[in-house]
């Protein structure tokens, strides 16, 4: 039972363009998320976090947007660069038995120049 | 330059065999966390430990061990009861549980 999903295993952009990555989660006691940026054969790096009392949130050009009613968020990357190209993994946690972390399955964003 | 370090890189091992996993932190960190990445899967939680000499179970702890007897160290075993543990692991910490971890740069095991 995936309570984090990210259902598009890849994404191709021209570079200059916006690169938007989704993720749905199922778990009503989700109430943070994150996004993280993973290289190959590197760990994850922690990119950009939004708590529930926020809709957005925004840090250069990533931008986190999170709709509660839909369990939807999504990461917009604005302008897309060549060094984007990685994996996304979004994440969520909560409180009680959601306190750790739960990753999505990821997404290959590939940024073509 | 604090950071989280995972070794060896790439780790083989015969079947049968108990192999241990080092991850090593200079941040400072309260928890720290072990992952298991398979092809195409997002990050599973196999053990993870809020403090010295405390450790709790992940997701997927079955074949598995830990030990947290220093703030700065987090061994992980994969035993031989373990089913199938060709795989990516990854070593994580955070300030306190909750906050954003920090990811080492992961341990590739493979059984021969």
């Amino acid at each position: 039972d995936q309570q984090v999903k990210q259902n598009s295993p890849s994404l191709s952009v021209q570079e200059g363009r916006i690169s938007i990555l989704n993720c749905d989660y199922t778990n009503s006691m989700f109430d943070y998320f994150l996004w993280y940026k993973k290289y190959p054969a590197e760990g994850p790096t922690f990119l950009i976090s939004i708590s529930s009392i926020k809709d957005k949130n925004e840090d250069g050009r990533f931008t986190v947007f999170l709709n509660k009613s839909a369990k939807h968020l999504s990461l917009h990357i604005v302008p897309s660069q060549p060094g984007d190209s990685a994996v996304y993994f979004c994440a969520a946690s909560g409180s009680g038995s959601a306190r750790q972390l739960t990753f999505g399955s990821g997404t290959q964003l590939t940024v073509l120049p | 330059d604090g950071g989280i370090t995972q070794s060896p890189k790439y780790l083989f091992r015969k079947e049968g065999q108990n192999v241990t996993l080092s991850c090593e932190q200079n941040l400072n960190h309260d928890a720290m966390y072990w992952y298991r990445q398979d092809p195409g899967q997002g990050l599973r939680l196999i053990y993870y430990s809020q403090i010295v000499n405390d450790f709790q179970k992940g997701d997927i702890a079955e074949g598995y061990s830990v030990s947290r007897e220093k703030k700065e160290s987090f061994p992980l075993t994969v035993t031989s009861a373990q089913k199938n543990p060709t795989a990516f692991y990854l070593c994580a910490s955070s300030p306190l549980e909750g906050q954003p971890q920090h990811f080492g740069d992961g341990t590739r095991l493979s059984i021969l």
